[in-house]
């Protein structure tokens, strides 16, 4: 069964404006980390950010930021002020056992 | 001084040909993995080790043998190339399984021709 689920292939922002990515994952642990990696055209795996699940206040790295909504187990990525250079693939993962698990990505295309 | 280095960084082979991927970690981490990233961008888990030990096997053919020498390299060998495996293929790492982020490498774009 699949951990993590990203629900939109694709998503399209303009640029300056704010875009938000969705994620729901599955799990019975109560203490466990998420994470949003990017990757661009030069598949470069890249983290963005990380969530730590006993942490109620959500996580924030400059332009980019998450709703973690624990009961409802999604994880959302929030980009700010979007740039050309934030056009990529973006991964939600959940470590899951012995190893990361991974949505099956959004491709975000940011227009001029 | 990258974290994550495997190489090649491009393969491109025939079929039924023997091909080995590099990884080496210089992070001092315990647990080293391989994915494959099909022409979709789905990441799949192909192997786990934790100091030098298999945790994970998925089910992946035989032909694709990993290797750990020590901590910080796990290779993978595959033998008998299909034109199946044409895929990218990532080296990551973590300081310990379960609950710490994967660095990644960046990659090796496999093409069986």
């Amino acid at each position: 069964a699949q951990t993590v689920t990203q629900s939109q292939p694709e998503m399209s922002v303009q640029e300056a404006e704010t875009v938000t990515l969705s994620c729901t994952y599955d799990t019975s642990e109560s203490d466990y980390y998420l994470f949003w990696y990017k990757q661009p055209p030069s598949r470069q795996m890249i983290l963005v950010i990380r969530q730590e699940a006993y942490k109620q206040q959500n996580a924030t790295e400059n332009r980019f930021s998450v709703n973690f909504q624990k009961a409802a187990k999604s994880f959302s990525l929030k980009i700010s002020d979007s740039q050309l250079g934030d056009a990529a693939m973006y991964f939600c993962a959940y470590p899951h056992n012995n190893d990361m698990r991974f949505g099956a990505g959004t491709r975000l295309t940011v227009k001029p | 001084d990258t974290a994550v280095s495997q190489t090649p960084k491009y393969l491109v082979t025939q079929m039924g040909n023997d091909k080995s991927i590099k990884c080496e970690q210089n992070l001092g981490h315990d647990t080293m993995y391989w994915y494959k990233q099909d022409s979709k961008k789905f990441l799949k888990i192909m192997f786990s080790y934790n100091n030098k030990e298999l945790i994970i096997n998925e089910t992946v053919p035989n032909r694709f043998s990993p290797k750990s020498p020590d901590k910080a390299h796990l290779n993978l060998h595959i033998n008998s190339l299909e034109l199946g495996d044409s895929a990218v293929y990532f080296c990551a790492s973590s300081l310990q399984t379960g609950n710490t982020e994967a660095f990644f490498g960046q990659g090796t774009r496999l093409t069986v021709v």
